[in-house]
């Protein structure tokens, strides 16, 4: 069976431009949730993406959007960046919320 | 307040200790979750329980749904054990993670 994978692993951008991260889910996952970790922080929860419909949010603004394709692989879309938004993104695939596989992150500098 | 705490913040130990890791949560959970982050980021999942305990080789995991609270145990520590275990609850279908607990082992 084939893991999360996440792309790219890092990406460096300048504050105001936008980013798109991408993640395929693992063989037989239906549900997708991206992460956002700070340096030295516990993971924070943005999003999740179930069978292509957004289906829970953390406290992050309207310029952080996502899609879920119909592969269950996802994309987490990131407008008008700040120097804040520079952490480590985490995406997980899980089938209905249970047991979940984690990617190895895309670390995002913004400069 | 965190909704899920974790503690000893950092650890240090010496090859062959036994290491507790201990995580309190103040939410209803579905699942409780202990993961495994290396320095390169990507994490892996250890222990999925919803009640009494589990064990892997040299880690075993408890949970008390009744005082909400989960340790993670690992037994005859080596230093390939040393990484950042986090802790997280399934809470409405999404995760809630902890801040982590930063482990050393040393030879």
């Amino acid at each position: 069976e084939t893991g999360v994978t996440q792309s790219p692993t890092h990406l460096i951008k300048t504050r105001g431009q936008q980013v798109t991260l991408r993640c395929s889910s693992q063989s037989g996952h239906n549900t997708v949730s991206w992460y956002q970790q700070a340096l030295g922080q516990g993971p924070q929860f943005i999003f999740q993406y179930y069978r292509e419909e957004e289906n829970g949010r953390g406290n992050f603004p309207p310029r952080f959007s996502g899609l879920q394709f119909p592969n269950y692989s996802s994309e987490l879309n990131v407008n008008a960046l700040e120097l804040d938004d520079s952490a480590l993104y985490l995406c997980a695939s899980s089938l209905n919320s249970y047991g979940y596989t984690f990617g190895s992150g895309t670390r995002l500098t913004v400069v | 307040k965190n909704e899920v705490e974790q503690s000893p913040q950092n650890l240090t130990a010496q090859e062959g200790e036994f290491i507790t890791i201990n995580c309190s949560y103040s939410v209803g959970i579905s699942a409780l979750h202990w993961l495994q982050q290396h320095p390169g980021g990507g994490i892996v999942s250890l222990f999925m329980l919803s009640s009494g305990k589990k064990k892997h080789g040299r880690l075993i995991a408890t949970i008390n749904i009744q005082e909400k609270h989960s340790s993670l145990h690992i037994t005859a520590s080596h230093p390939r054990d040393s990484a950042v275990y986090i802790c997280a609850v399934t809470n409405t279908d999404k995760l809630i993670f902890g801040t982590g607990t930063r482990l050393q082992v040393f030879p």
